[in-house]
C-alpha cells in the first residue's frame, strides 16, 4: 500500500530539549517529500526535499532526505514552547497531483 | 501578497442539508486542492485542479460531494445532504504548478449535527 508513516505518534519534551521526527515511505519514484507545521487548522510549510543526502535548514529546524532507505527526519534543536505542533509529513507520487499525508507527529514543549 | 482564504470559519449544519465551502487560492496559482481532516487523521485528499484540465476527482468518497473551479480561480467544495460523519475540517491548498509546494488555507471547520 502506498503509505506515509510517521514516528513517533506523539512526543512530549522540555524545553531546549532537542527533537528528531521521523517519516518513512514506500515508493521509489517520487519528486518531493514535504514537510508541514500544523498549529490549529492550518498547515504551514517548513521544507521541500527533492534531493538525496542535501540538509535544508531553517533557523533551529533542519531536515534531510535518505532517498535509498525511504525515509526523512525533522530535527528540532532547543526546542521552544512555540514549537509544540502537529508535524506533517507528506510526499508527492510519480504522477500525482495531489500529496499523501502522513497522521503526525504531535509535539508538546513543555517550559 | 495574501494567501490563501477560506471562507466560512465554521460552518454548523443538519444531517440532510446541502453546504457550500469555498476557496480563493493566491492570485497566480494554477493549482488548488481539497483536502480534509477528520478528527485525529492525517488530511485526506478529495480533488485537484491544474489550470483548464479535467480535476482528479479520485479523492472524492462519494457522489455527495462535488467541487468547482470557476475562471481557474475560486473553488466552491459542495457536499449535498451531509451525514454526520462528513464532520471534518476542510482544507484548501493552492500551488504555482504541478508538484509544486502547496500552501493551506486556514480550513473550514464543518460539524454536521
Amino acid at each position: 500500500e502506498d503509505k506515509v508513516v510517521q514516528s513517533p505518534l506523539s512526543l512530549v519534551v522540555h524545553e531546549g530539549d532537542t527533537v528528531t521526527l521521523n517519516c518513512s515511505y514506500e515508493v521509489t519514484n517520487f519528486r518531493s517529500l514535504l514537510w508541514y507545521k500544523q498549529e490549529k487548522k492550518a498547515p504551514t510549510f517548513l521544507f521541500m526535499l527533492t534531493s538525496s543526502g542535501i540538509e535544508k535548514k531553517s533557523g533551529r529546524l533542519s531536515s534531510i532526505l535518505d532517498k535509498k532507505e525511504l525515509f526523512s527526519i525533522l530535527n528540532i534543536t532547543a526546542t521552544q514552547t512555540g514549537d509544540s505542533a502537529v508535524y506533517l509529513c507528506a510526499r508527492y507520487g510519480g504522477s500525482q497531483g495531489n500529496l499523501i499525508f502522513g497522521k503526525g507527529t504531535k509535539l508538546s514543549v513543555k517550559p | 501578497g495574501a494567501g490563501v482564504s477560506q471562507s466560512p470559519s465554521n460552518k454548523v449544519t443538519e444531517k440532510g442539508k446541502d453546504v457550500e465551502l469555498r476557496c480563493d487560492p493566491i492570485s497566480g496559482h494554477t493549482a488548488l486542492y481539497w483536502y480534509r481532516q477528520s478528527l485525529g487523521q492525517g488530511l485526506e485528499f478529495l480533488i485537484y485542479f491544474q489550470g483548464n484540465s479535467a480535476p482528479d476527482k479520485s479523492g472524492l468518497p462519494s457522489d455527495r460531494f462535488s467541487a468547482e473551479r470557476t475562471g481557474g480561480s475560486v473553488s466552491t467544495l459542495t457536499i449535498q445532504r451531509t451525514q454526520q460523519e462528513d464532520s471534518a475540517v476542510y482544507l484548501c491548498a493552492s500551488s504555482s504548478g504541478r508538484q509544486e509546494t502547496q500552501y493551506f488555507g486556514p480550513g473550514t471547520r464543518l460539524l454536521v449535527l
